[in-house]
């Protein structure tokens, strides 16, 4: 049972260099979420898309895009990475507005 | 501005004990749901509560929210080393955040000593 697949776990970028994310739920869920998690933070939303063709900012959008590509797949991209982005990213999906959250096993990126 | 704050973000104790974490907001939520996080993995749903007042229990662990819906505390019974992990809550509809959106407390690590 995959769940939640997010790629790469790990990845060290120098300032300015671009990336993505990628996340894939095999679930059927409608709605995907892309968090990042620092210490003493908790978890806080970048984005999210509440269906497929629909996608919208969380608290702390900027210096990120996301591409809902199909309803399986919701990936971020960080144009031009800064150190301030250096962040464990949790992928996320569920089932319906209240349901329980299902989340990948993060993505550990280090900006230089 | 975080609309959750928890209580306390780090929690030391020997097994055996009994502990308390809290979860406190100004903004009333439709629901609320605790996960359990441990190094290295995405969090884990453990609860969700819906109802002023409600109260459900879990094994050793029993969660409580609060009349108003503006809290809720997690109190682990004779806690064991198992228990060590990071317990966050995640309060939905606060704020007048949207319904699908889920904020966040800072969360509270704990450890559990043998």
């Amino acid at each position: 049972n995959a769940g939640v697949t997010q790629t790469p776990k790990f990845q060290v970028l120098k300032t300015g260099q671009s990336m993505t994310l990628q996340c894939a739920q095999d679930m059927n869920h409608n709605s995907m979420y892309w968090y990042r998690q620092d210490p003493g933070m908790g978890l806080r939303l970048i984005y999210y898309s509440a269906s497929e063709g629909t996608t919208d900012k969380g608290e702390v959008p900027n210096g990120y895009n996301v591409s809902r590509l199909n309803k399986r797949e919701f990936s971020l991209r960080l144009e031009s990475a800064a150190p301030s982005q250096t962040s464990v990213y949790f992928c996320a999906s569920r089932e319906i507005a209240a349901g329980e959250l299902f989340f990948g096993e993060g993505s550990r990126l280090t900006v230089l | 501005t975080q609309l959750l704050e928890q209580s306390p973000q780090f929690l030391s104790i020997q097994e055996g004990e009994n502990l308390t974490v809290y979860c406190n907001s100004s903004s009333v939520f439709s629901s609320l749901q605790w996960y359990r996080q441990e190094p290295g993995e995405g969090p884990v749903l453990l609860v969700t509560v819906v109802t002023g007042g409600e109260v459900k229990k879990l094994k050793r662990l029993t969660f409580q929210f609060g009349d108003a819906r503006k809290d809720s505390s997690l109190h682990i019974t004779a806690a064991q080393p198992g228990d060590t992990g990071l317990y966050l809550c995640a309060g939905a509809g606060g704020g007048g955040t949207s319904y699908g959106k889920l904020t966040f407390g800072q969360g509270t690590i704990l450890t559990v000593h043998p």
